[in-house]
């Protein structure tokens, strides 16, 4: 069974740095075919894709976002930190850690599961 | 970016009820489509993935179907626990984009 579980501030001050933690169990990120990324969603807002990395370390960055985030991963500790500079009050969202699924064949990839989520407020 | 528009942002509805709800891509995206399920204060739930295949534990009630631009989400008879907001997602691209979301509210 796969378990995400987010961990990072609740509250960050504008132009502060946020530095988010999912820490997984039940697969290896060293294992061919894994990736794992993260999704924000304001409150009450949409869905919104922001990064994700292969288990061979392979990295994909929303365009919009991607001259602030950083996302890596350490697979001894089962972690993947994602890091967001300059933060805005418009990032207000609860951050999901995802793991992405796939099928047999590799050709379809979806996400899931999802970890619960981290709401995440930018207020001076 | 690919551009994902559902239609319609909410409907009321009737436990029994048919309902469907549309996704259309800004461009051709095969059958690189997934359906999501998301209840409020929860995470989102995989229930469709490559338009059609219903995810392992997902009542058959559901169904999706469409390619190309064009896609569909059906519930076939609406039960109580499906009172939810649901987002298509295209994974045509690995700049993976959602739609804006559709909440099916009890009439």
């Amino acid at each position: 069974q796969i378990t995400l579980k987010e961990s990072g501030p609740t509250l960050v001050k504008p132009t502060q740095t946020l530095t988010l933690t999912c820490t997984f169990s039940g697969f290896s990120l060293s294992t061919s075919g894994v990736g794992m990324g993260w999704i924000r969603q304001p409150p009450g807002k949409a869905l919104e894709w922001l990064a994700l990395i292969y288990w061979n370390d392979a990295k994909r960055y929303s365009p919009s976002l991607k001259s602030r985030l950083t996302i890596t991963k350490d697979t001894s500790k089962n972690q993947v930190v994602l890091t967001m500079t300059n933060m805005d009050p418009v990032d207000t969202a609860t951050y999901y850690c995802v793991h992405m699924g796939a099928s047999s064949t590799s050709l379809y990839n979806w996400f899931d599961p999802w970890g619960q989520g981290t709401l995440v407020t930018v207020s001076s | 970016d690919i551009q994902m528009t559902q239609s319609p942002s909410s409907l009321s509805a009737s436990v029994g009820d048919r309902v469907t709800i549309t996704c259309r891509a800004s461009q051709s995206i095969s059958t690189y489509l997934n359906w999501y399920q998301q209840k409020p204060g929860k995470a989102p739930k995989v229930l469709i993935y490559a338009a059609s295949s219903l995810q392992s534990g997902v009542p058959s009630r559901f169904s999706g179907s469409g390619s190309g631009t064009d896609f569909t989400l059906t519930i076939s008879s609406l039960q109580p626990e499906d009172f939810a907001t649901y987002f298509c997602q295209q994974s045509y691209s690995t700049l993976w984009t959602f739609g804006q979301g559709t909440k099916v509210e009890m009439k």
